[in-house]
C-alpha cells in the first residue's frame, strides 16, 4: 500500500520566518494530499489540501505545492506566528480508497 | 456546527477487562474510522466503516473489533484489553471515503494498567 514520509520530525523557526515540512510519497495512483494539524493536547483538525490537476494551492498564509514526478509535496507556512506551533500530518489518497498519513512534523514557533 | 464527539475522554482499566469507546457525528458522514495514536508512530488506522454494518480492518485491527448499527455512532471494543492499547484513540467521519476531508474527534486517553 501507499507510504507517506515526512522529513522532518522537529522543525523549529523563528517568529516572521518561513517553515517548510516536506513529505514524499510511494504510489503514483494518488491523487489527494491533505494536511491536518494537531495543536498541544488537542485533536486534529484539517487545515488545507491539494489535488493532482495542480501543483501549488494558497490559503492565507498556507501554500501547498505538488511535484507529481518527484512524488513529493510540501506546506509552506509564511511569516510565521506562535499559534502555528503545532504537529503537522501530511496525507496522500488514492481516489476512492483510505487516506495514509505520515508520522507528523512537530514546528515550533519562537518568539 | 459540524462535531465528532467521543466518550469516555478519560478511561483506565485493568487488563483482561473489556473496554467500549464510544463515538458520534451529527454530520451524516458515510464513513468512520477509529485511529490509535502513539508518541512518534502517528496515526494508525484500527478499522474503517464504509456505511451501518459494512466495517473493514484497517493496518492494526488485532485485539480490536467495531460496531455501526446506525449511521452516527461507531464503537470500538477491546475484549479483554491489554497493557499495549493504552494509547489514544481518534475517531474520525467523512463525508465519503479517500479523497474528502475528514473531521476528528477530541480523542479517548486510555489506560491500561
Amino acid at each position: 500500500g501507499e507510504k507517506v514520509e515526512q522529513h522532518e520530525s522537529t522543525l523549529s523557526v523563528r517568529e516572521g520566518d518561513s517553515a517548510v515540512i516536506n513529505c514524499t510519497y510511494t504510489d503514483t495512483a494518488s491523487s489527494y494530499f491533505p494536511w491536518y494539524k494537531q495543536e498541544a493536547g488537542k485533536s486534529l483538525h484539517f487545515v488545507i489540501d491539494i489535488r493532482s490537476n495542480v501543483d501549488r494551492k494558497q490559503s492565507q498564509r498556507l501554500i501547498v505545492l505538488l511535484d507529481k514526478k518527484a512524488k513529493r509535496f510540501s506546506l509552506h507556512i509564511t511569516a510565521t506566528q506562535p499559534e502555528d506551533s503545532a504537529i503537522y500530518f501530511c496525507a496522500a489518497s488514492m481516489s476512492n480508497n483510505r487516506i495514509f498519513f505520515g508520522d507528523g512534523t512537530q514546528l515550533v514557533v519562537k518568539p | 456546527d459540524m462535531k465528532v464527539t467521543q466518550m469516555p475522554r478519560y478511561l483506565i482499566k485493568r487488563m483482561g477487562e473489556n473496554v467500549l469507546l464510544e463515538c458520534g457525528q451529527d454530520m451524516s458522514h458515510e464513513t468512520m474510522y477509529w485511529y490509535r495514536q502513539d508518541p512518534g508512530l502517528g496515526l494508525q488506522l484500527i478499522y474503517i466503516s464504509y456505511d451501518v454494518d459494512s466495517n473493514s480492518e484497517g493496518d492494526i485491527p488485532k485485539g480490536y473489533r467495531v460496531s455501526r448499527k446506525k449511521r452516527e455512532h461507531f464503537s470500538l471494543i477491546l475484549d479483554s484489553a491489554k497493557t499495549n492499547q493504552t494509547s489514544v484513540y481518534f475517531c474520525a467521519s467523512s463525508l465519503n471515503w479517500g479523497t474528502y476531508e475528514q473531521y476528528f474527534g477530541p480523542g479517548t486517553r486510555l489506560t491500561v494498567l
